[in-house]
């Protein structure tokens, strides 16, 4: 039961330009949603969060937008940098206190071309 | 410093061995987790635990028990290995206050042959 989606498996992007990379989710439980990123050889690591109250939240290069009618986030990297280059990703839980309910896409794999 | 060291990287194995893979955070966290990234690249979790607490993804065989002898390590034994246990082994780490925010060790890529 994939709770939630990440529908493109790739995306590669020119040095400079915008990166979008979408998340659906089905649950409606869902109130908190984070963005995660990995190198190979590497564990994820957190990038940026967001939660339910809001449908913006930014970080430097990093913009996080929730569309909660629809079911729906996206992570806005600008400009996109080659370290950039990673697996991104998804996740969703009920509330931020617990990693217990925690789902994951499987990740987007974005390629930022010098 | 390594913040979640998980050991060993790479394991390979054959069917029915019993192994343990070892992880250890230095954050100062009271949640430590086990995740597993399958062929198909979903991460779900398959314990976490607590000095509390150990929860259990009721869909974790049985062969696959968690040992925390304190609450920096949690050790992760699979006894009887089978081939469908071949995939990648997160372990994780967070304060409980601020569970959603994980951090991950490098994973280990277990290979049962």
């Amino acid at each position: 039961d994939q709770q939630v989606k990440q529908n493109s498996p790739s995306l590669s992007v020119q040095e400079g330009r915008i990166s979008i990379l979408n998340c659906d989710y089905t649950n409606s439980m869902f109130d908190y949603f984070l963005w995660y990123k990995k190198y190979p050889a590497e564990g994820p690591t957190f990038l940026i969060s967001i939660s339910s109250i809001k449908d913006k939240n930014e970080d430097g290069r990093f913009t996080v937008f929730l569309n909660k009618s629809a079911k729906h986030l996206s992570l806005h990297i600008v400009p996109s940098q080659p370290g950039d280059s990673a697996v991104y990703f998804c996740a969703a839980a009920r509330d931020q206190t617990g990693a217990n309910n925690l789902f994951f896409g499987t990740g987007t794999r974005l390629t930022v071309i010098p | 410093d390594t913040a979640v060291s998980q050991t060993p990287k790479y394991l390979v194995t054959q069917m029915g061995n019993d192994k343990s893979i070892k992880c250890e955070q230095n954050l100062g966290h009271d949640t430590m987790y086990w995740y597993k990234q399958d062929s198909k690249k979903f991460l779900k979790i398959m314990f976490s635990y607590n000095n509390k607490e150990l929860i259990i993804n009721e869909t974790v065989p049985n062969r696959f028990s968690p040992k925390s002898p304190d609450k920096a390590h949690l050790n992760l034994h699979i006894n009887s290995l089978e081939l469908g246990d071949s995939a990648v082994y997160f372990c994780a780490s967070s304060h409980s206050a601020g569970g959603s925010k994980l951090f991950f060790g490098s994973g280990t890529q277990l290979s049962v042959l």
